[in-house]
């Protein structure tokens, strides 16, 4: 398709077990982000990956988060062990680059609830 | 970590009223952004400022970079049904990492 695409777009899970998010950033797009948005609130900025450049993993939460991409194309964001307070919305973006000009297009989300 | 407050947090007004939100940092951001999320979706892009000072025009949207590089405000005129969702302001620093306001839920009454 033309934009962002996530899957599963929602995800029942229980407490303690893993999961994994996948997204799909638009062709060509080298820079890829995840957000988590929890109810009401705004975005919070988790990880980027830019090109084959290390990723920056700044906003992780914990180490039960990690992500991975393979080349410029799909991305995969794992929770570990899951908490109640990982219930969120995962967010995906997609730019062209990281230039200061590259406007991010967002996925649908992930909607993720942890019994 | 960068704060971003943004006000209101909620507003429910009349179709065709005007709206006016804002953001405040507590540091310089290069480039603006406003976005707008409807229900089950991402944000989009509604509006990017990336002068200080820059007034920029969508439509009926119209927003602000603010001198100080500080701040930024967004105006809807006569707003519509569809203007419901909500509003996320989004700075973006010299690293080039967007940080995002909490959202102002626009609700509008026909």
């Amino acid at each position: 398709g033309a934009g962002v695409s996530q899957s599963p777009s929602n995800k029942v899970t229980e407490k303690g077990k893993d999961v994994e998010l996948r997204c799909d950033p638009i062709s060509g797009h080298t820079a890829l982000y995840w957000y988590r948005q929890r109810l009401g609130q705004g975005l919070e900025f988790l990880i980027y990956f830019q090109g084959n450049s290390a990723p920056d993993k700044s906003g992780l939460p914990s180490d039960r988060f990690s992500a991975e991409r393979t080349g410029e194309s799909v991305s995969t964001l794992t929770i570990q062990r899951t908490q109640q307070e990982d219930s969120a919305v995962y967010l995906c973006a997609s730019s062209l680059g990281l230039a200061g000009a590259q406007t991010q297009y967002f996925g649908p989300g992930t909607r993720l609830l942890v019994l | 970590g960068q704060q971003l407050n943004q006000s209101p947090q909620s507003m429910f007004i009349q179709e065709g009223e005007d709206v006016s939100m804002n953001c405040t940092s507590s540091s310089i951001f290069n480039t603006w952004l406003w976005y707008k999320q409807e229900p089950g979706e991402g944000p989009v892009l509604l509006i990017a400022l990336y002068k200080a000072g820059e007034l920029t025009s969508n439509g009926r949207l119209t927003a602000q970079f603010g001198i100080t590089r500080k701040d930024s405000f967004l105006n809807i005129s006569a707003s519509i049904p569809s203007d419901v969702g909500i509003y996320f302001c989004a700075g973006r620093d010299a690293g080039n990492m967007l940080t995002f306001g909490g959202g102002t839920r626009l609700m509008v009454k026909p």
